[in-house]
């Protein structure tokens, strides 16, 4: 079955830019969405198909997606972007896999 | 409003059975796949499946075939997840969750989730 790896966890500087990766073989080829979880709460989607923000999601949140990796950028990462991040596929029209999740810390 | 509400939390001792709801308001219910994903106590997100209430057509992880059992009741607009013998490894939150679009997509919609507690 299709495998998704993603770092255990990120650290930015409040301000700065943060940078999530989501690797997998030929990931390019696939559309890559990704959720913001904070302890206690459901995911909330804040890009679907690799690079699109749905309603309400800051400018500030971006994604690409080529060759085996796809990224999800947080620019100006402020105290609230402080959340784990996970990154989804449809491996095939059937089934879909999540990425282990990236713990994201705001320094 | 778009909406997935889901039954409450649950304790239950080994071996007894299970079936926790998600019902759906606010959009048609029938046209939308509808997944089931578990989060075990300090874990990540696990797929675990997906059913199309249109038609009940249904999907499992190959980690979940067999385990679980994924239905849904178009005439009251809700799915369900089921166990027939809980272990103590089904203690989680599952949360159902509806894509953006009609087909196989990013979910948008997330129930606020079941937690399930399993223990003797």
């Amino acid at each position: 079955s299709y495998e998704l790896t993603q770092p255990l966890s990120v650290s930015v500087a409040l301000g700065q830019t943060a940078r999530i990766t989501c690797g997998g073989n030929n990931i390019g080829s696939k559309n890559v969405h990704w959720y913001q979880q904070k302890p206690g709460q459901a995911p909330v989607l804040v890009i679907y198909r690799d690079s699109n923000r749905p309603s309400g999601i800051p400018e500030r949140f971006s994604g690409s997606n080529s060759g085996n990796t796809a990224t999800l950028t947080i620019s100006r990462a402020q105290a609230g972007d402080e959340a784990d991040y996970y990154c989804q596929v449809w491996d095939s029209s059937t089934a879909s896999v999540f990425g282990g999740g990236t713990k994201l810390t705001v320094l | 409003e778009v909406q997935l509400v889901q039954s409450g939390a649950e304790v239950k001792k080994p071996g007894e059975s299970l079936k926790i709801s998600c019902k759906g308001s606010g959009y048609s219910f029938t046209s939308y796949w509808i997944g089931w994903v578990r989060q075990m106590p300090g874990k990540g997100l696990e797929w675990m499946g997906i059913i199309y209430p249109g038609d009940s057509d249904t999907r499992y992880s190959p980690s979940f075939q067999g385990q679980v059992t994924i239905s849904a009741d178009k005439s009251i607009s809700t799915a369900y997840l089921q166990w027939s013998s809980l272990k103590a490894s089904d203690t989680a939150m599952y949360y159902c969750a509806r894509p953006l679009t009609t087909s196989r997509d990013a979910f948008d919609i997330w129930g606020q989730g079941t937690m399930v507690t399993v223990s003797s």
